[in-house]
Formats: C-alpha cells, structure tokens, sequence
C-alpha cells in the first residue's frame, strides 16, 4: 500500500528565506509524486510532478523538488519566500498507470512573516 | 479553456438527509474523480468515473453513490447523512493521458455542512 507523510503540520519563515516542506512516502511500485498547493477556499492546484523523467522537478512560482529514492523523500523548496506563498501545501502519490487515484499527505501550512 | 466548476458551493443539511452534489469536468476530460476533505485534513479519495462506469472506490460506504453523464460532467450523492460527513468536497477531472502522468485538475469545491 502506498501512504504520504509530511513532517511538520506547520512551518513559518520570514519573507526571503527559505522555504522546505518535508514530504516522505512509502510505495512498493515507482510512484508518481505531486505537490499541490491549497488557498484558502479554494480548490487545489499543481505545483509540480515527478513522473520517473528528471529527479529534480521544477515547478510555478519558483518551486522545486527533488526526488530521492534512497531517501523515500520529495521535499519541496523555493530559495526566496513570498507573501503570497501562504497556503496548504500537500503532498500525493500515485502509481504509474493509476489514473487519479491519488493518495495525499495531511498537509502542510506555510505561514510567511513579513 | 473552462475549467472545473462544482455546485453548490456551500449547503446546509441536517442529519438523515440527502445530498447531491454536481461537477463539470473540464472541455476534453472523460475521467472525473471525487475526493473529501475534512477540516485540516488531506483530501480522501472517494471513486472514480471514466466514461460513466465507476472506475476504482476508495473506502467510502455504499451510501456515497455517483453518477457520471455523456458529457462527462458528474454528480455525487450521500444519502443518510451524517455529522461526520461535513467535509469540502472536490471535484477532479483529467484525460485519459493521465495514465501517463496522473495530473488532476480540481474544482473549488463544494462546502458540506451537516448540522
């Protein structure tokens, strides 16, 4: 079974430094992994996707992640936070072939201080 | 392009009642899937609908019930409401080339309240 772990239910950082949320999976197949972002109510939209191309991933608004099989891990980072930034982020898996069947993390809320 | 629209946005139901709860996919997706969200939760998938058969359920009781229509937009129906129901409940529709990569593209959501 596949399951998605996110460490930290919350981060905050100051406007400028850097953003990392931490994103841990388990899956017995290649996963396809994804983070999508949440605004207040809203609906979610992607960030970015690893789908077994280019481990590191980069995605809208100045996001990445790396995926790390060793690891088990694709945490996702930006170098510069922004106000804008502040939202729910989660974390979901996938297996290849499995279409929209996504399994997402407990989320993330990134609080940016000015 | 139009995206994924849901209705209504917000209701109100009491315990017992029933739901329906609407979704257009958007233009060129046949693949619609429904996923709850309770509150500082992460979204659970609910079932899936490709081409109006149910395509993969997730652990919901039979009183979740969906239907998916020619023109691939979609509804969600709970009968016998129940507190724990109230939850955000989205809507997300792709193409068959999401075999491919797996992208979902998601409503805004439909905001359940079971008093």
């Amino acid at each position: 079974a596949q399951s998605v772990t996110q460490l930290g239910s919350h981060v905050s950082v100051s406007e400028g430094a850097l953003v990392l949320l931490r994103c841990n999976y388990s899956s017995s197949v290649p996963p396809y992994l994804f983070w999508y972002v949440q605004y207040p109510n809203q609906g979610l939209q992607l960030l970015l996707k690893y789908t077994s191309a280019a481990t590191l991933v980069k995605g809208i608004n100045g996001f990445e992640a790396e995926f790390k099989k060793s690891e088990t891990s694709f945490h996702l980072t930006k170098p510069s936070a922004h106000m804008s930034d502040a939202a729910e982020y989660f974390c979901a898996v996938s297996p290849p072939g499995n279409t929209g069947k996504l399994i997402f993390g407990q989320g993330t809320t990134l609080q940016v201080k000015p | 392009e139009t995206g994924v629209t849901q209705s209504p946005t917000h209701l109100i139901k009491t315990r017992g009642q029933q739901v329906t709860l609407r979704c257009s996919s958007q233009s060129g997706h046949n693949t619609v899937s429904w996923y709850q969200q309770a509150l500082g939760q992460g979204p659970q998938f609910i079932f899936q609908y490709y081409r109006e058969e149910e395509n993969g359920r997730g652990n919901f009781p039979p009183r979740f019930s969906g239907l998916q229509f020619p023109n691939y937009s979609s509804e969600l129906n709970v009968n016998a409401l129940e507190l724990d129901d109230s939850a955000l409940y989205l809507c997300a529709s792709s193409s068959g080339t999401v075999r491919n990569t797996g992208e979902l593209f998601f409503g805004e959501g439909s905001r359940l309240t079971v008093l």
